[in-house]
């Protein structure tokens, strides 16, 4: 299986702070990786597919890099609604599997 | 507007089979990959198989044989099938529609999970 590392697991920070979430897999992926928000009680919500591509409705403060082993999701201006735990995925190969998320909290 | 509704018996005893189904409106099944994933309480993701639209599963070898994903098409529900549950087995299970493609696979839609407990 593919393993996937996110870093860091929790972070702290205020309204308007740029943060970044990194996602490193132990097998390459190409760009086959997607990032997903999730808040307590609700299902997780797709951000990011393809590595970079903002699925439809996003805000776009939200933004994906990377390539192979590492990636990154970032949050360019946080919004009160964006405090929530993120997940990345690789959409690679079989089993899909996810990373450990990073909850972002209010500082 | 595509919408998924997931449900269980909510409590099963150990050793037993669970079934949970997902009903889908806004979409044919039929022409869609649907997968299952599963949240143990305070913990991540973990994607449980999926059903392919050309007619083939998938499943997470971490089951071990237990699990049974099949689709009830004039109904337009995709059913989950877990045998021999332990405590290890409660979570919330989540049905989620699986885009497959040159984008790789990932998940757009979601229901909004049935959380199964397993308890004697």
């Amino acid at each position: 299986d593919i393993q996937m590392t996110q870093s860091p697991s929790s972070v702290s920070a205020s309204v308007g702070d740029r943060v970044l979430i990194t996602c490193r897999a132990s097998e390459g992926l190409n760009t086959w990786l997607s990032w997903y928000q999730q808040k307590p009680g609700k299902a997780p919500k797709l951000l990011i597919y393809a590595a970079s591509s903002l699925h439809t409705g996003v805000p776009s403060r939200f933004s994906g890099s990377g390539s192979g082993t590492e990636f990154t999701l970032t949050i360019s201006s946080l919004q009160p609604e964006d405090f929530a735990t993120y997940y990345c995925q690789q959409a690679s190969s079989f089993p899909l599997t996810f990373g450990g998320g990073t909850k972002v909290e209010i500082k | 507007q595509v919408h998924l509704q997931e449900w269980g018996p909510g409590l099963v005893k150990p050793s037993e089979t669970v079934s949970l189904s997902c009903a889908v409106s806004g979409d044919s099944i039929a022409s869609q990959s649907w997968s299952w994933i599963r949240q143990a309480p305070g913990k991540g993701l973990e994607w449980i198989g999926y059903y392919y639209y050309i007619g083939r599963t998938d499943y997470n070898p971490s089951f071990r044989g237990r699990v049974a994903i099949s689709l009830d098409t004039p109904n337009n529900q995709i059913s989950l099938q877990l045998t021999s549950v332990t405590a290890a087995d409660t979570a919330v299970y989540y049905c989620a529609r699986q885009e497959v493609g040159y984008s790789g696979n990932y998940f757009a839609f979601w229901g909004q999970g049935a959380l199964i407990t397993v308890s004697s």
